[in-house]
């Protein structure tokens, strides 16, 4: 029973370029969220999806950040224009659907590297 | 919104002595999780535990969620229990992401 998996688990950028990270849910669950750890600090939220939907991404920066969840495929966290500051792992989380609260799991991370 | 607060934030044990991690929340919650990174940076997930107690080997977890804490214990560690440890909560009774404390940096010495 795989876990959630996240590719690539590491990605290097130069200033300017765009960066594409990818996340597949663990079996059964339908509910994704992404998180960004910049060095040295805690993990923050960024984004919350279901399938073609964006439920809440309070925790997005305003430009430069986009996030899809499509009906076939894997959930795609997509930075344009990278900067220094981007540079951070990020992790995909993925739960269940039922209603309320259920346990997240967290995937590998992807850890960016901006040149 | 709300805020998780863990302690200490580090601690130094020699191998096979008992520790307690702290973490208070500052509104109700209906849900918490604590996590484990390991050097290689992996969240591996330790407990589900919205309320009561609940154990998993050497390490067990209590969350009294109407005094807004819980408690991650650890019996005799091992060098493989270092890492941070991090404590989650949703920011509000619907919501699902998680918002978590600063964790507690844990290094067990042989």
């Amino acid at each position: 029973n795989a876990g959630v998996m996240q590719n690539p688990r590491h990605l290097v950028r130069r200033r300017g370029q765009e960066a594409r990270l990818r996340c597949s849910p663990m079996k059964g669950h339908s509910h994704v969220y992404w998180y960004r750890q910049l060095p040295e600090e805690g993990l923050k939220f960024m984004v919350y999806l279901q399938k073609e939907n964006i439920i809440d991404e309070s925790g997005m920066p305003k430009e430069r950040f986009s996030a899809e969840f499509p009906k076939e495929g894997p959930s795609i966290l997509r930075i344009q224009q990278v900067v220094r500051g981007d540079s951070a792992a990020y992790f995909c989380a993925s739960s269940r659907r039922d209603r309320g609260y259920n346990e997240q799991f967290f995937g590998p991370g992807t850890r960016l590297t901006v040149l | 919104g709300i805020q998780v607060e863990q302690s200490p934030p580090d601690l130094i044990l020699q191998e096979g002595a008992n520790s307690t991690l702290r973490c208070n929340f500052s509104d109700s919650v209906n849900n918490l999780q604590w996590f484990h990174q390991n050097p290689w940076g992996q969240l591996i997930n330790l407990f589900y535990i919205p309320s009561g107690t609940k154990q998993n080997g050497r390490l067990s977890a209590t969350t009294v969620a109407t005094e807004r804490y819980s408690l991650l214990y650890i019996s005799s560690s091992q060098t493989t229990d270092s890492g941070v440890y991090f404590c989650a909560v949703p920011p509000s009774g619907s919501a699902r992401q998680l918002t978590f404390g600063s964790g507690t940096q844990l290094t067990v010495l042989p």
